[in-house]
């Protein structure tokens, strides 16, 4: 039953490491986001990709990487993790533009 | 730049209504959405305007003015259950939303 589903739920790792975070969708959508959200609760989105294709790509690190091998799964792979990069992150999905987003239960890493 | 305002918190008692306002500057403008965010939990949609005017949704209503780039979130007889961040988001092109800050709602018996 599951809509959006993210693993692992939570993520805690040494600074310097690599981790990916892996996300799908049920829903049949054609769209999928990462975001990124602080410890202040801002929301900042960091990549889209629709039907496998990248369409939004903010000012993100180049240490993170999405791959998305098809329209059902968009997963992120972080390099050389720094502290910095603690926060939650949320996988959503969309069909077209994106008006209703669905958000899987979010990734919770800590990095020491 | 592209920005949206919300009250950082609001506090209201049990059984009241309650407005939640956002204002935007954005560059392109194709709807107003609004998202609700337990603590630890995920944002979940709770509605859209892309024309002007009162969308009610149950005891959620949420209004759009695009003439003066402003929005609101009605909530009617609150509930204990309504305490959450309420984040309102712009679809300023397509497929990117802009988010707000989020408004922190502090239900009280």
């Amino acid at each position: 039953d599951t809509a959006v589903s993210q693993t692992p739920k939570y993520l805690v790792t040494q600074m310097g490491n690599d981790k990916s975070i892996k996300c799908e969708q049920n829903l049949g959508h054609d769209t999928m986001y990462w975001y990124k959200q602080d410890s202040k609760k801002f929301l900042k989105i960091m990549f889209s990709y629709n039907n496998k294709e990248l369409i939004i790509n903010e000012t993100v690190p180049n240490r993170f990487s999405p791959k998305s091998p098809d329209k059902a799964h968009l997963n992120l792979h972080i390099n050389s993790l720094e502290l910095g990069d603690s926060a939650v992150y949320f996988c959503a999905s969309s069909q077209d533009t994106g008006n209703e987003q669905f958000f899987g239960p979010g990734t919770r890493l800590t990095v020491l | 730049g592209q920005s949206l305002e919300q009250p950082s918190e609001v506090t209201a008692v049990e059984g009241a209504i309650v407005q939640i306002n956002c204002t935007y500057q954005t560059s392109g403008f194709y709807g107003l959405s609004w998202y609700q965010q337990h603590d630890g939990g995920a944002p979940t949609f709770l509605s859209y305007n892309a024309l002007d005017g009162l969308e009610e949704t149950g005891r959620f209503s949420s209004f759009l003015s695009r003439s003066d780039s402003y929005g609101y979130l009605l909530l009617q007889e609150l509930q204990m259950k309504d305490s959450a961040s309420y984040f309102c988001a712009v679809r300023g092109s397509s497929y990117q939303l802009i988010w707000g800050a989020g408004t922190k709602l502090i239900i009280k018996p």
